[in-house]
C-alpha cells in the first residue's frame, strides 16, 4: 500500500489564482480530512469527508471546497488564493471503526 | 466545540533527563487522546494514544497518562534521546460521534541536548 499521498509537494501561487491539492489513499479508509499548520498554531481541519458523496466543513473552511466522489480521493480546492492561505497542508485518512489517522506528507503552498 | 490547550510550547532537555508535556482539553465527551510526533519537514505520526476508560499507557519510553476529572493528560519520556528532539502535538476527540473530529493542540518543540 502506498498509504496516503498528496500531490504536489510544494506550489507557488499568485494571489486569486486557483488551483486544487490532491490526495488519494489506498487503504479503503472512509474517514478523510484536510488540515492545514502554521506556525505556532497546530494543525487546524479544514474540511473532512465520513465517506464518498458526503463531507462537512471544519474549524477554518472559509475560501476551500472538497468534494468526494470517490472513497479513494478527496480534493481540496483553492478558489481564489490569498496570501492568508500560505500554509503546508496535510491530508489524513482513518478507517471506519478505529481511531488512528495516517497524515499524508504534506504539500507546502505559498501564495503571493 | 473541544479545545486542547497544551504546554509548554518549548522544552529543552539534556540527554537522558526525562520531559513531560502536558495538555487540557474543555469537552467531557471526548475519549480518545492521541500524541503525535513530527520531526522537521514531516509528517505527524502518531507514537501513542489512550482511551477515557484507561489512566495510562506506557510503550517503552513513552507513558501517556489521563485525568478525566480535571480534564487532563501528559506526555512522558523518559531516557530522551537527541533522535526524540521534534514537535509534539496532543489531540483529543469523541470517537463515538458520528461527526468524529480529532482537535489538536498547538505543539511543544521539544530540544534534546546532547
Amino acid at each position: 500500500n502506498a498509504g496516503v499521498t498528496q500531490t504536489p509537494k510544494f506550489q507557488v501561487l499568485k494571489t486569486g489564482q486557483s488551483m486544487t491539492l490532491q490526495c488519494a489513499q489506498d487503504m479503503n479508509h472512509e474517514y478523510m480530512s484536510w488540515y492545514r499548520q502554521d506556525p505556532g498554531m497546530g494543525l487546524r481541519l479544514i474540511h473532512y469527508s465520513v465517506g464518498a458523496g458526503i463531507t462537512d466543513q471544519g474549524e477554518v473552511p472559509n475560501g476551500y471546497n472538497v468534494s468526494r466522489s470517490t472513497t479513494e480521493d478527496f480534493p481540496l480546492r483553492l478558489l481564489s488564493a490569498a496570501p492568508s492561505q500560505t500554509s503546508v497542508y496535510f491530508c489524513a485518512s482513518r478507517p471506519t471503526g478505529r481511531e488512528t489517522q495516517y497524515f499524508g506528507p504534506g504539500t507546502r503552498l505559498l501564495v503571493l | 466545540g473541544e479545545n486542547v490547550e497544551q504546554h509548554p510550547s518549548t522544552l529543552s532537555v539534556q540527554e537522558g533527563d526525562s520531559a513531560v508535556i502536558k495538555c487540557t482539553y474543555s469537552d467531557s465527551a471526548s475519549n480518545y487522546f492521541p500524541w503525535y510526533k513530527q520531526e522537521l519537514g514531516k509528517r505527524p505520526q502518531l507514537i501513542i494514544d489512550i482511551r477515557s476508560n484507561v489512566g495510562e499507557k506506557k510503550d517503552q519510553r513513552i507513558a501517556v497518562t489521563l485525568n478525566k476529572t480535571a480534564k487532563h493528560f501528559s506526555l512522558h519520556i523518559t531516557e530522551t534521546q537527541p533522535e526524540d528532539s521534534a514537535v509534539y502535538f496532543c489531540a483529543a476527540s469523541n470517537s463515538g460521534g458520528s461527526n468524529y473530529k480529532l482537535t489538536f493542540g498547538k505543539g511543544t518543540l521539544l530540544t534534546v541536548n546532547p
